[in-house]
């Protein structure tokens, strides 16, 4: 089993539509919790990060549920600008001598249609 | 930004040549990541670096090797190439943050071995 798991998609949606994302994690013991987005040949970019009450940045709203073990990217309104993928990243818990790699998904790819 | 570049942007190379591919941040960041992304398997950490002259294998290590001389400059080199090595590489920088260590990223490196 994957650490961290996401649909690989693609989603296909309108402008304007509501779009969300899920992601599992299978470390019980993991931290911290970000989304990355990452446009077509560029490099993935921090889009926000994961707060256990949830957290909202303008459209862009993101959930965690440790008890399931997983978490969640809503975009309200979507935008063309919006299209890319959208990575799933996880911080487990640091170990002894280890430098607290992030673990990422596979991503998930998004498309808003005009 | 977090000032870091990679050099060169792209590389074409023939099964069996070295390689060496660079990575330089000039924000004097302790840790530094080297990733490969393949479709299908996301970001793969090869190689990390927790100090001048400290490294450590990732989950992908074999048929790379790194070496960090500077703290501004971590290098990844191929000994000899193979078909299965091409790829995009990127380097990341570690960031402490209040939700945690994130990480940012370099524009990326595409290897193609022919």
């Amino acid at each position: 089993r994957k650490e961290v798991e996401q649909d690989p998609g693609p989603f296909n949606v309108p402008e304007g539509a509501t779009v969300a994302f899920n992601c599992t994690y299978s470390n019980s013991a993991s931290q911290s919790f970000f989304w990355y987005r990452q446009d077509c040949r560029k490099e993935p970019k921090l889009l926000m990060s994961v707060y256990s009450s949830g957290n909202e940045d303008g459209r862009f709203t993101a959930q965690l549920n440790r008890a399931s073990q997983y978490i969640s990217l809503l975009i309200r309104d979507s935008k063309l600008s919006d299209s890319a993928t959208y990575l799933c990243v996880v911080n487990p818990r640091a170990q002894s001598g280890s430098a607290r790699q992030l673990t990422f998904g596979s991503g998930t790819q998004l498309t808003v249609l005009p | 930004d977090a000032g870091i570049t990679q050099s060169p942007r792209h590389k074409v190379t023939e099964t069996g040549t070295p390689v060496t591919l660079r990575c330089h941040q000039t924000e004097n960041h302790r840790y530094m990541y080297w990733y490969r992304q393949d479709p299908g398997h996301g970001l793969r950490l090869i190689h990390y670096s927790y100090g001048v002259k400290d490294t450590d294998k990732g989950e992908v290590s074999d048929g790379y090797s790194v070496s960090r001389s500077k703290t501004e400059d971590f290098l990844l080199t191929l000994e000899s190439a193979t078909s299965s090595q091409t790829s995009v590489y990127f380097c990341a920088i570690r960031i402490s943050g209040g939700a945690g260590d994130t990480q940012y990223f370099g524009p990326g490196t595409r290897l193609t071995v022919l």
